[in-house]
């Protein structure tokens, strides 16, 4: 399995608090994304980087922000939670040639926004 | 816009018998075409994919499916279901706009009955 690191697993937050969820890498792969799954809705992306500070927005990126300073780490930012933000996040990642060809999924952060 | 279509959010298979989950696509060139699975409480793991060539795939697991271009869909298939194949089931298509990223159905939830 690939190296894929999120965390929290499970976080509770109230609405208007900041939010940190972190996704770590040990492959070294260039690509890395940010979905949340929502019922009804399956996977929708978020935010993706195509190395390090290196980013940009996917379909649903509204409230949230992300960073990567390091070839490893992708963070994602909800400046000010929200009750809609309430999902199981996703982090992906993929190495350098076909991104799309072997794309790895972590095992999710659960969140909830109250 | 690009867009898949699961139309079906449930199906209950009795184990030993086949199934087929319905995936349809809208993208104007050619598909890459994808099925992952989702266990409860975990990632996304692939299951097979189509990039070109033969139209018939097989992946993991003793799935299959099939790319017809002419009907827009990758339906994908067993012949005897077991019942460790109960999970969710999310069709994808590989979309290319100066980035290469997966557009997802909203997933079907297979259930298997004894």
């Amino acid at each position: 399995d690939a190296g894929i690191t999120q965390s929290p697993r499970h976080k509770v937050t109230e609405t208007g608090t900041p939010v940190t969820l972190r996704c770590h890498q040990t492959e070294n792969h260039r690509y890395m994304y940010w979905y949340r799954q929502d019922p009804g809705h399956g996977l929708r992306l978020i935010h993706y980087s195509y190395g390090v500070k290196d980013t940009d927005k996917g379909e649903v990126s509204d409230g949230y922000s992300v960073s990567r300073s390091k070839t490893e780490d992708f963070l994602l930012t909800l400046e000010s939670a929200t009750s809609s933000q309430t999902s199981v996040y996703f982090c992906a990642i993929s190495g350098d040639g076909a991104p799309l060809e072997k794309l790895f999924f972590g095992s999710g952060t659960q969140l909830s926004v109250l | 816009a690009q867009s898949v279509t699961q139309p079906d959010i449930h199906i209950t298979v009795s184990e030993g018998a086949s199934l087929e989950l319905r995936c349809n696509y809208s993208y104007g060139a050619t598909p890459y075409l994808f099925w992952y699975v989702q266990s409860p409480g975990q990632g996304l793991q692939l299951l097979l994919k189509y990039f070109s060539g033969d139209t018939l795939v097989q992946g993991i697991k003793g799935f299959e499916a099939e790319f017809k271009r002419s009907q827009s869909s990758f339906n994908l298939r067993k012949p005897s279901v077991h019942w460790s194949d109960a999970a969710e089931y999310f069709c994808a298509v590989g979309v290319n706009t100066g980035f290469q990223k997966l557009v997802f159905g909203t997933g079907t939830r297979l259930l298997v009955s004894p």
